[in-house]
């Protein structure tokens, strides 16, 4: 089966630091650019970080650039998150997504990993 | 960064009837890059219509997406119970891709 499985969410204290999961099955991650995106409690759903196949090319939205960090293990079909100096804000669900082939827009979403960030 | 505006936040709706949500961008999108994903309560979501009308694989023929420049509908007739959901619009033209804020699809 096709599928993304996310791992790793948990309740952490503000300034700490967790490490999201993805687990690819079902296809060849090393053919896909792979995405973290995120939906607060209430909100919408909001890019974090992608990675190009290879790992070479990385970005970050704004809110996390300096303390998250995307990697990829494409031997284990594996993408990860670090997540570093966490805040309240980044309290939300993080879904792993695929990029589709070609010009495709994400086209595979995981079921998400909840973070809650809290004292 | 593109701002996507959908329209309405909530639409209250019977099974049977025609959805007609609205995704307004505040770019002009180019080469229709333009998505729709919807968002059953406790899944994830899923990709339902890419390039602004071609449905994803395994949709069903009542979605139907249209639209160019900075308008776009997404157009949902005939009303399953499964449908009930909320419904995202996404770009994907520029260097950072973004969605909209949703439009939930309730029953009346």
């Amino acid at each position: 089966e096709v599928q993304l499985v996310e791992s790793g969410g948990a309740l952490v204290q503000p300034g700490g630091s967790l490490r999201l999961s993805c687990a690819a099955s079902g296809f060849t991650l090393s053919s896909h650019w792979m995405n973290w995106v995120r939906q607060g409690p209430g909100e919408g759903l909001v890019w974090v970080s992608h990675i190009n196949p290879d790992g070479s090319s990385i970005s970050y939205a704004d809110s996390v650039k300096g303390r998250f960090t995307i990697s990829r293990d494409n031997a284990k079909n594996t993408v990860y998150l670090q997540m570093n100096s966490l805040r309240a804000e980044d309290t939300a669900v993080y879904h792993c997504v695929r990029d589709g082939m070609g010009t495709l827009p994400w086209d595979l979403w995981g079921q998400g990993t909840l973070v809650t960030v809290s004292s | 960064e593109v701002v996507l505006t959908q329209s309405p936040g909530t639409l209250s709706l019977s099974p049977g009837d025609r959805a007609t949500l609205s995704c307004r961008t505040s770019q002009t999108v180019t080469n229709n890059f333009l998505a729709w994903h919807q968002q059953r309560p406790g899944q994830a979501p899923r990709l339902l219509i890419y390039d602004a009308s071609t449905r994803a694989t395994g949709i069903p023929d009542r979605f139907s997406g249209s639209g160019s420049g900075t308008d776009f509908t997404l157009t949902i007739s005939n009303l399953e119970p499964e449908d009930f959901a909320v419904y995202y619009c996404q770009q994907y033209f520029s260097s950072t891709w973004t969605l909209g804020r949703g439009t939930k699809v309730e029953i009346k």
